[in-house]
Parts: C-alpha cells; sequence; structure tokens
C-alpha cells in the first residue's frame, strides 16, 4: 500500500526559510505532489515532482529524491499568509487517485 | 472557468435525515474525487470516477453513502440516514489528461455538514 509521513506542525518567523519533509512508501510511482490549505479553505495544488531535483515556483519550491522515497517543500522569505497546512500526496499503485499525508500545520509568527 | 463547484456549502441537519451533496467539476475535466476532511482522520477519499464511471469506491464508508455521476458535469453524494459521526468538511475535486496531469486536482470550497 502507499504511505506518507510528514511532521504534524511546524513554526517559523516571517521572512525565514522552512522545509517540510515528507517521506513516502508506494508501489509504483507516479510522482510527488504538495497542496496547501488555508484555515476554512479547501487544498489548493503547489508543485509537483515527477523527477529527481528541485522545482521552483516563486518563493515555493519541491524537491524529490527517488532513491530515498523523500521530498520536500521549500518556502523562502515566508509571509504570514502562509501559516497554513501543507499536505504531500502520491499517487496508488494503479495510478488513479491521490493519497495524502497527514498534513503539516505552518505558524508563521511575526 | 469557474472551478469546482459545490453546493450546499453548510448543511445542518438531523440524525437519520437525508443528505444530498451537490458538485459540478471544471468543464473538460474527466475525474471527479469525493473527499472527506476531518481532524480526527485527516483528507480521505471516498470515491472517483472516471469518465462518469466510478473507478474506486473503497473509500466509502458503509451503505449509507452513495454517489452518482449521471453526467459529466454533475455528481451527488447521498448519505442516508445520515448520523453525528459524518460531520465533516466534503470536498469535490476534479483534474483532466493522462497520467501526469492527474496529479493536480482542482477541489471545490467544500460542504461544512453538521449531523446533530
Amino acid at each position: 500500500g502507499q504511505s506518507l509521513e510528514q511532521p504534524s506542525e511546524v513554526t517559523a518567523v516571517e521572512g525565514a526559510i522552512v522545509q517540510i519533509n515528507c517521506t513516502y512508501q508506494t508501489s509504483g510511482f507516479y510522482g510527488l505532489s504538495w497542496y496547501q490549505q488555508h484555515d476554512g479553505g479547501a487544498p489548493t495544488f503547489l508543485s509537483y515532482n515527477a523527477l529527481d531535483g528541485l522545482e521552483e515556483t516563486g518563493r515555493f519550491s519541491s524537491f524529490l529524491s527517488r532513491s530515498d522515497s523523500y521530498g520536500y517543500l521549500l518556502l523562502q522569505e515566508l509571509q504570514m499568509k502562509d501559516s497554513a497546512s501543507y499536505f504531500c500526496a502520491v499517487r496508488d499503485a494503479a495510478g488513479g487517485k491521490l493519497i495524502f499525508g497527514q498534513g503539516t500545520e505552518l505558524s508563521v509568527k511575526p | 472557468d469557474a472551478g469546482v463547484i459545490q453546493s450546499p456549502r453548510h448543511e445542518v441537519t438531523e440524525m437519520g435525515q437525508e443528505v444530498t451533496l451537490r458538485c459540478k467539476p471544471i468543464s473538460g475535466h474527466n475525474s471527479l474525487f469525493w473527499y472527506r476532511q476531518t481532524m480526527m482522520r485527516g483528507l480521505e477519499l471516498l470515491i472517483y470516477f472516471n469518465n462518469n464511471v466510478p473507478i474506486d469506491d473503497s473509500g466509502m464508508p458503509e451503505d449509507r453513502f452513495s454517489a452518482k455521476m449521471p453526467n459529466a458535469s454533475f455528481s451527488t453524494l447521498k448519505i442516508q440516514p445520515s448520523e453525528p459521526r459524518d460531520s465533516a468538511v466534503y470536498f469535490c475535486a476534479s483534474s483532466f489528461g493522462g497520467r501526469m496531469a492527474k496529479n493536480i486536482q482542482y477541489f471545490g470550497a467544500g460542504t461544512r455538514l453538521s449531523v446533530l
């Protein structure tokens, strides 16, 4: 089956850099995705890695190492509005559905 | 495009009542997903459809839950009879395209269900 592990919560200060790690176990691999969810809102897609390496989208970057079954989301120049939950997700063995981690709650302090 | 549209946004009902949640996916998307989110269990996939056909309903809790997708632009999730433990936020999401694009799902705003 598939399983993902990520820290339950992370705290950082405004302007800092924070890294949210995700380790996964999956039979068959179709990429690692990251979603952001603000309190009371819907999950929104942030980033996706199919191959090893770093993908950069503005202040957010995502990294993948398939040999280590590991990825991370890097948030730079943190802003208060980045306070949210962040989920990593992988597709199941059949490739049809996403399996989400339990989420990491990021708190950005002034 | 207006995105994925869910209705109602909030639903308060009494135990034993039937509840119907509705979803309109993004036009052109061929996969539709129903999720339930609670503090205890996180984001759980209940069922998903591909080209209007249910593909995997292994996440549906029990027979009280049913989902339909009569056409490409509409889906319902029904709970009958509802129970207090069904209280949660229910999300609908859609995606399109091939193997890579399926990693990107677009979520609706959700329906917050409270069963008293």
